[in-house]
């Protein structure tokens, strides 16, 4: 699976919007971006993934540049239990293990 | 969502004894789930992917013999930490895919491995 890079920390203020970036310059025409965040002491949890186009739920919205070689997770409004570990991970349906190989993740601080 | 039940929450023993963790998809079959290890301040590191009637697929440096898999339902996977020593005290995290959705794993909440 390609490899994505992300800051290791980020800061946010609590109840503003949240942009946290993931590059992937290597990513192929079959990955998928996934999304999951990590609180502490629990196991991580799926936030949003996407392909091509841009993607909302009801936790987050995916942003992933034209090229594909980026993306972007929005989180429109940061409370505290958002604080947590990011992780930006490609997945090719090739093959289709469905194994997710975990990078170190963004670690994220909400301040009150 | 989907619900992936990990047990025990945290075990302490004493080294040389073997632990068995259990991971249960609650409400969904998982064809395929997945064992993970965390160390303290560090990234999920995947150890073997279970397939449900077959052997797991172990990642490289990852002991077979010593992480012992078994998925012998749709909702069920257990792995064994056989002759556990302190080296192995971790945080261990199992996932489970739904067989129809290949996008989304649903994670445990983790076991806590504390060897004496």
């Amino acid at each position: 699976d390609a490899k994505t890079t992300q800051p290791n920390s980020m800061e946010s203020n609590e109840e503003e919007p949240v942009h946290l970036p993931c590059n992937h310059s290597t990513i192929s025409g079959t990955d998928y971006i996934h999304w999951y965040r990590q609180l502490p002491s629990q196991g991580p949890e799926y936030v949003i993934h996407g392909l091509t186009s841009n993607v909302n739920n009801r936790m987050a919205s995916l942003a992933i540049a034209e090229d594909r070689k980026s993306s972007t997770l929005i989180l429109h409004r940061a409370t505290l239990r958002d604080a947590a570990v990011y992780y930006c991970i490609l997945r090719d349906v090739r093959g289709n293990t469905g194994k997710l190989i975990f990078g170190q993740g963004t670690t994220l601080q909400v301040k009150p | 969502g989907a619900v992936v039940s990990q047990h025990p929450s945290r075990v302490i023993c004493k080294s040389g004894t073997s632990v068995k963790i259990e991971c249960r998809s609650l409400d969904f079959q998982a064809t395929t789930m997945f064992w993970y290890r965390q160390f303290p301040k560090q990234s999920l590191m995947l150890m073997a992917t279970s397939n449900e009637g077959s052997k797991a697929t172990y990642e490289q440096g990852v002991e077979k013999d010593k992480f012992l898999i078994n998925h012998a339902s749709l909702t069920l996977s257990t792995l064994t930490v056989t002759s556990a020593h302190p080296e192995d005290s971790s945080f261990y995290i199992c996932s489970a895919r739904p067989g129809g959705a290949k996008n989304i794993q649903y994670f445990g909440a983790g076991t806590r491995l504390s060897v004496l």
